[in-house]
């Protein structure tokens, strides 16, 4: 089943202690992408990347981090989260442009305390 | 400063009548625009998209009008059915240069029996 898939799904966490949400495609797409989610704010793009080892920042990069060393995964991560980081996060992929179908995995609620 | 404007937080609509979703954009260089949908505890999924060379496209019972002139996308969903109820986002796209996609803040379509 083509997918893409997010984990983990729910996290809370402290301020400052180092997460790692993992993303993963089995559909070969080039183009994959994270987003966060924020009441009244629709979705804002964090990064995205257009192949392997290809990333560039979207409209809120600052505080993540993201590296994309195989096709498959696109790890999006928090060095140092904070409060203001609570959010519900959103990778997705598509063939190759961002114009294309994207498909949206199923989403990572995070909490930092 | 918001590229993507959804104005409408959220939108009532009787079932089998016409839904009307909009959507403003401020940059003329927008090429590409797509309708995602989202239900509650899901990421979204796409719905429909038009390239900006066209006006309208067409995909069962949704069609999506663009005016360039007035910098305006529609969403019209006829009929409206119950599993229509989402929140809908619109997005646009510069292509050829940065490849980021901007989001609305999302409009909440509630279908009544």
């Amino acid at each position: 089943e083509a997918q893409v898939t997010q984990n983990p799904r729910y996290l809370i966490t402290v301020t400052g202690k180092k997460l790692t949400v993992t993303c993963s495609q089995n559909m070969n797409h080039e183009y994959m992408s994270w987003y966060r989610q924020d009441p009244g704010l629709g979705l804002r793009q964090i990064y995205y990347s257009m192949n392997v080892e290809v990333t560039d920042k979207g409209d809120v990069p600052e505080g993540y981090k993201v590296s994309r060393k195989e096709k498959r995964n696109f790890p999006l991560i928090l060095e140092s989260p904070s409060p203001n980081q609570t959010s519900l996060y959103f990778c997705a992929s598509s063939e190759d442009r961002g114009d294309n179908e994207q498909f949206f995995g199923p989403g990572t609620r995070l909490t930092v305390l | 400063d918001q590229q993507v404007k959804q104005n409408s937080p959220s939108l009532s609509v009787q079932e089998g009548r016409i839904s009307i979703l909009n959507c403003d954009y401020t940059n003329s260089m927008f090429d590409y625009f797509l309708w995602y949908k989202k239900y509650p505890a899901e990421g979204p999924t796409f719905l429909i998209s038009i390239s900006s060379i066209k006006d309208k496209n067409e995909d069962g019972r949704f069609t999506v009008f663009l005016n360039k002139s007035a910098k305006h996308l529609s969403l019209h969903i006829v009929p409206s059915q119950p599993g229509d109820s989402a929140v809908y986002f619109c997005a646009a796209i510069l292509m050829n240069r940065d490849d980021k996609i901007i989001f609305g803040k999302g409009t909440r379509l509630h279908i009544l029996p």
